[in-house]
């Protein structure tokens, strides 16, 4: 079975630091994806990532950051967190674009800016 | 660039009942998932159908596809308190990022 797990399940900070959220996939898919999801709002796509180093925005990039310097992690940075920032963060992967898509996703981690 | 939008936003039954929820969009698409969240947890996959099929079963599940309508339906039958979930079409375009819908909220009572 594929095996998506993100770091934290719950994380609390204060506003202006700096928040990484991490990413472990264990089925050498290729791509992986950072959503965030809030009530009413559905998942909003955040960035995704095509390949090792490789990045793309999502619908909603501002404010943060990822990186992706093994093909099995995929991190999302928030480089000074803001209370707007609270939210329910989804990671995903998907094996080649050349897929049906199928996405697989981690248990999230609900993240809480003071 | 949301494009499915689930409706009902939410829906009660009693075990035993089926439960029908409807996603519409509005581009041509590839194919369209169902995803399952439960409560707080992440999303996992249900089934998927092809733009070029008009129906599909899995288990309980019956997924339709009507793209002249561009809309697509998820029956559940024999429904469980287990079923209690947030279900969410997704579409899948020319690329890889899947685009989700808000959800349609389950609730499933013995």
């Amino acid at each position: 079975d594929v095996k998506v797990t993100q770091s934290s399940r719950y994380l609390v900070k204060r506003t202006g630091e700096k928040v990484f959220l991490e990413c472990v996939q264990d089925m050498d898919h290729e791509n992986m994806f950072w959503y965030r999801q809030d009530p009413g709002l559905g998942l909003r796509l955040i960035y995704f990532s095509y390949d090792v180093k490789m990045k793309e925005k999502g619908d909603i990039p501002e404010g943060y950051s990822v990186s992706r310097e093994k093909k099995e992690r995929f991190s999302l940075i928030l480089e000074s967190a803001s209370t707007n920032q609270t939210s329910m963060y989804l990671c995903a992967s998907t094996p080649s674009q050349h897929t049906k898509n199928i996405q697989y996703f981690g248990a999230g981690t609900r993240l809480s800016v003071l | 660039s949301q494009q499915g939008e689930e409706d009902p936003q939410a829906l009660s039954i009693q075990e035993g009942e089926n439960a029908t929820m409807n996603c519409s969009y509005k581009t041509s698409i590839n194919n369209l998932q169902w995803y399952r969240q439960n409560s707080g947890r992440g999303l996992v996959h249900l089934i998927l159908i092809r733009s070029n099929e008009r129906e599909k079963h899995s288990g309980r599940l019956r997924v339709t596809l009507d793209t002249s309508k561009k809309s697509s339906s998820l029956l559940i039958t024999a429904s469980r308190a287990a079923d209690t979930a947030s279900y969410f079409c997704a579409t899948d375009q020319a690329g890889t990022a899947l685009i989700f819908g808000k959800g349609t909220t389950l609730s499933v009572s013995s």
